[in-house]
């Protein structure tokens, strides 16, 4: 089936790093996605990865996946005001892209 | 370039009204098209996708359809609105890796 899960809510300080994670189920999937939502907004694709990669380094975003245990998780090195936003995982089998529900990232003063 | 247009941006309809969203993709030619929703406290819950003209698949059975008269146009419908199909909808075309979103249309049933 395809699903694809992560956590909800995460809050981090001002300077440090986020992680978030993100599991799916669908092994075809060619890519894997990094969206990110701003209040009000649509989807901006924030990062990829080709599915016979290990990681991806993109400025302060760092991309992992874990193709044995269909597992990704996006790091954001010093995290600023600005990241605070819904991010979304997804993969995509077929003609066809699925999400995860999006973790909403707050960040503390 | 490549751009993607929604509208309207925001939409107040009352129950059991028809409902039109239209979508239209610029600087490409036969994309693959898509129509999300996002409901609140949920997730994206992809509605239609469709391949080229004519061509339509439904994700979830609903009160909703969807149609693609022309090659950079794809429309979303209703003939009578439920108070469930609030919410914000998302259209997107495939480019390659990843997905070029509009910028969405909140509708609200009241």
């Amino acid at each position: 089936g395809e699903d694809v899960e992560q956590s909800l809510f995460l809050s981090v300080r001002e300077g440090d790093s986020s992680v978030i994670n993100c599991t799916y189920t669908d092994s075809s999937s060619t890519y894997l996605y990094w969206y990110k939502q701003e209040p009000g907004a649509g989807l901006q694709l924030l990062t990829y990865i080709f599915s016979n990669m290990d990681m991806k380094q993109d400025q302060r975003l760092t991309v992992l996946l874990n193709k044995k245990d269909k597992h990704l998780s996006l790091r954001i090195a010093d995290t600023q005001t600005g990241d605070s936003a819904i991010y979304f995982c997804a993969e995509d089998p077929d003609d066809k892209i699925i999400f995860g529900k999006g973790t909403r990232l707050h960040i503390l003063p | 370039s490549q751009t993607i247009h929604q509208w309207p941006v925001t939409l107040v309809q009352p129950v059991g009204s028809p409902l039109s969203l239209e979508c239209t993709v610029e600087g490409t030619s036969n994309p693959n098209l898509y129509w999300y929703r996002q409901a609140a406290g949920r997730g994206l819950q992809l509605l239609f996708y469709s391949v080229g003209i004519g061509q339509i698949s439904s994700e979830v059975p609903q009160n909703l359809s969807a149609s693609r008269p022309q090659d950079r146009q794809f429309i979303l419908s209703s003939k009578k609105l439920l108070l469930s199909d609030s919410g914000f909808y998302l259209c997107a075309w495939r480019r390659g890796y990843g997905y070029t979103f509009g910028s969405g249309t909140r509708l609200t049933v009241v």
